[in-house]
């Protein structure tokens, strides 16, 4: 498959702290790329996205950083909230096609 | 707005069998695509439908198909099911075609094969 992940990165953020999740992606043609928040019994669920001719994007409490001379993508979370507690994909956009998403992260929210 | 529904939400088969999952996408989304979510694989893409025609395809065997109807609802079908593909079926419903349309996913279905 083009996407691995048997055991996911945890990361433990105490309650009002900033958290940074990070992803490589594969492709550098890739010209698209999105965060995903996927919840215990859901689907993911869309956070964030950018495109290739940005290094930085920011919405509601979170911020997408581009960097594709490395080909990482990072997504920070301000004030992150026991709601945030959840598992995080990056997804790349190959040849605006379909989306290859990276393993995932495991975000822990302690109070 | 209603969201993406997928149906049913848990099944049971024996290997060999064939079964057939379905999704509605949002009212007036046009496109759907499945995706198969595993612990070992993650999410990969199984392929996307639009105007009731498969316009890409994921790397998976001539088993797993699909078809979409005039009202955009879609079907997703696996045959002689093996144990491999015990896993979470997501569909995900767009406006558009292609993957720079933001994509609603389903709360998925889960399948396991004994």
């Amino acid at each position: 498959g083009e996407s691995v992940g048997l055991h996911l990165p945890t990361l433990s953020v105490q309650e009002g702290d900033n958290s940074i999740i990070n992803c490589a992606y594969s492709n550098s043609a890739s010209d698209y790329f999105i965060w995903y928040k996927q919840e215990s019994g859901k689907g993911p669920q869309f956070i964030i996205d950018i495109r290739s001719n940005m290094d930085k994007r920011q919405g509601q409490r979170v911020t997408v950083l581009l960097n594709k001379t490395v080909k990482h993508l990072s997504l920070q979370i301000a004030a992150t909230q026991p709601g945030d507690s959840a598992v995080y994909f990056c997804a790349e956009n190959i040849y605006g096609n379909k989306l290859v998403f990276g393993a995932g992260t495991i975000l822990r929210v302690k109070s | 707005k209603a969201g993406v529904t997928q149906t049913p939400r848990y099944l049971i088969k024996t290997r060999g069998q064939q079964v057939t999952l379905s999704c509605s996408p949002i009212s007036g989304h046009r496109s759907v695509s499945w995706y198969q979510q595993t612990p070992g694989q993650g999410l990969q893409f199984l392929f996307e439908y639009f105007s009731e025609t498969q316009r890409n395809k994921g790397n998976f065997p001539g088993r797993f198909s699909g078809r979409q109807f005039s009202n955009s609802r879609s079907e997703m079908n696996v045959s002689t099911l093996e144990l491999g593909d015990s896993a979470l079926y997501l569909c995900a419903s767009s406006p558009g075609q292609g993957a720079y349309n933001e994509q609603f996913f389903g709360p998925g279905t889960r399948l396991t094969v004994l």
